[in-house]
């Protein structure tokens, strides 16, 4: 069964700290990994997203990790706000076919000021 | 540029009544996905469509339905609803091409089955 693990479930950060959320899949057949924001009652929104010939991606404050042998990968806040202060959601998909992306479970952040 | 469009925002019905939601996608998108998310849990992958065809269904029963239309909107049709179809249902949309599949959602709409 094709899964995407997320931790931690929730997440409290003081303003200016980093914020650390990880992911792990196990279908070696992935291929895409982005990572999208929602806030409550709003859909989900991409952040960034990253793709396995690369082992890091940076967008502004917003950066990901990822460890292809390790099959995981993570996404850094840094110097945190309390507009970050949303659920943050990982997923996984493959490239052509089927565009269906399998998400976590979703960390709930909580940036205090 | 307006984003992915998606009506009704708020439904409720019945146990046992059908539904329809409604999605427009992107100017220029051609692929549409549909998504269930469940409070507390991320969205799971309903269909996507492509130019009008099943690209991609996932594991939902026969009581779930889709289409696309020739200007690329869609319906989702969920017949019979259950308690448990109570959920906010996304629509997402992206161009469809390789390495140009990046999803966009819209704000979803919410559905209480009671």
């Amino acid at each position: 069964q094709q899964q995407v693990k997320q931790s931690p479930q929730s997440l409290i950060v003081q303003k200016g700290g980093i914020s650390i959320i990880n992911c792990a899949y196990e279908n070696t057949a992935f291929d895409y990994f982005p990572w999208y924001q929602q806030f409550p009652g709003k859909g989900p929104a991409l952040l960034i997203a990253i793709r396995p010939d690369v082992s890091e991606k940076k967008e502004g404050r917003f950066t990901i990790s990822f460890n292809k042998s390790a099959k995981q990968f993570s996404l850094h806040i840094m110097d945190s706000q309390p507009g970050d202060s949303a659920t943050y959601f990982c997923a996984a998909g493959t490239q052509g076919g089927s565009e269906k992306l399998v998400f976590g479970k979703g960390t709930k952040l909580t940036v205090n000021p | 540029d307006a984003g992915v469009t998606q009506s009704p925002t708020h439904l409720i019905k019945t146990r046992g009544q059908h539904v329809t939601l409604r999605c427009s996608p992107i100017s220029g998108h051609k692929s549409v996905s549909w998504y269930q998310q469940v409070l507390g849990q991320g969205p799971q992958f309903i269909f996507q469509y492509y130019e009008k065809e099943e690209r991609g269904r996932g594991n939902f029963p026969d009581r779930f339905s889709a289409r696309q239309f020739p200007n690329y909107s869609s319906e989702l049709n969920v017949n019979a609803l259950l308690l448990g179809d109570s959920a906010l249902y996304l629509c997402a949309s992206s161009f469809g091409r390789e390495r140009k599949q990046t999803q966009y959602f819209g704000p979803g709409t919410r559905l209480l089955v009671l």
